[in-house]
């Protein structure tokens, strides 16, 4: 079956420290992917998609991922780390051979310490 | 901005009540969709609905869910008999046409069964 593993449950990091968020997926030909992140009580807003061409994509807030199809792996960067993104970040795929619906990955909550 | 929007952001009901949770997708979207996540837990997949049918349906989604677009612009998530495990933040989502494209998701609804 399709899946999304975002192996890390919990991240820490310090304000101003770099940040990257892991996320692989199961095998698929033409996977879409996406990173949302959700705040407390919130919905998801997209951070960033990747459909196909440059393999590295930038979205809002700073944020930017890299697709790598050898690795199956879509991981979120960000060089420095806001207070403001602490926040539940969730990495998403489309497997188009499977539907257009999109598979979550478990989550990654991110807390800043200042 | 165009927006999905969901009410009401809080429903609490009592067990074996039925529900309808309501969303207004953006006006040109083709595509809707519900998803839920359990507290704690990730999002998962509900249903899509298209061209006035469901398209696709998850094992979640048994006899006491069922989805309408009754007017044109409202898309809504029925639970015929709500059970404690119904409990969830219900999203729903929507986009212009298939994939590549991403869904834009509304705030949610919390439903809480007691």
């Amino acid at each position: 079956a399709q899946s999304v593993t975002q192996p890390d449950i919990h991240i820490t990091v310090s304000e101003g420290a770099s940040l990257e968020l892991r996320c692989n997926y199961s095998y698929g030909a033409t996977p879409y992917l996406f990173w949302y992140v959700q705040s407390p009580g919130q919905g998801l807003q997209l951070l960033l998609k990747y459909f196909s061409g440059d393999t590295l994509v930038q979205g809002i807030k700073g944020f930017e991922a890299e697709f790598k199809r050898s690795q199956s792996s879509f991981n979120l960067r960000k060089p420095s780390v806001h207070w403001s993104d602490a926040a539940e970040y969730f990495c998403a795929v489309v497997f188009m051979e499977y539907g257009n619906k999109l598979v979550f990955g478990a989550g990654t909550i991110l807390r800043v310490k200042s | 901005e165009p927006e999905v929007t969901q009410t009401p952001s809080h429903q609490v009901t009592q067990m074996g009540q039925e529900v309808i949770l309501r969303c207004v997708p953006i006006s040109n979207h083709l595509y809707f969709y519900w998803y839920r996540q359990i507290l704690g837990q990730k999002v998962e997949f509900l249903v899509s609905f298209y061209n006035n049918e469901i398209s696709e349906k998850s094992e979640i989604f048994d006899d006491q869910f069922s989805v309408e677009r009754p007017d044109g612009s409202n898309f809504t998530l029925k639970i015929r008999s709500t059970k404690l495990e119904d409990s969830a933040m219900y999203f729903c989502a929507s986009k212009p046409r298939d994939t590549p494209v991403e869904a834009f998701f509304g705030q949610g609804t919390r439903l809480t069964v007691v």
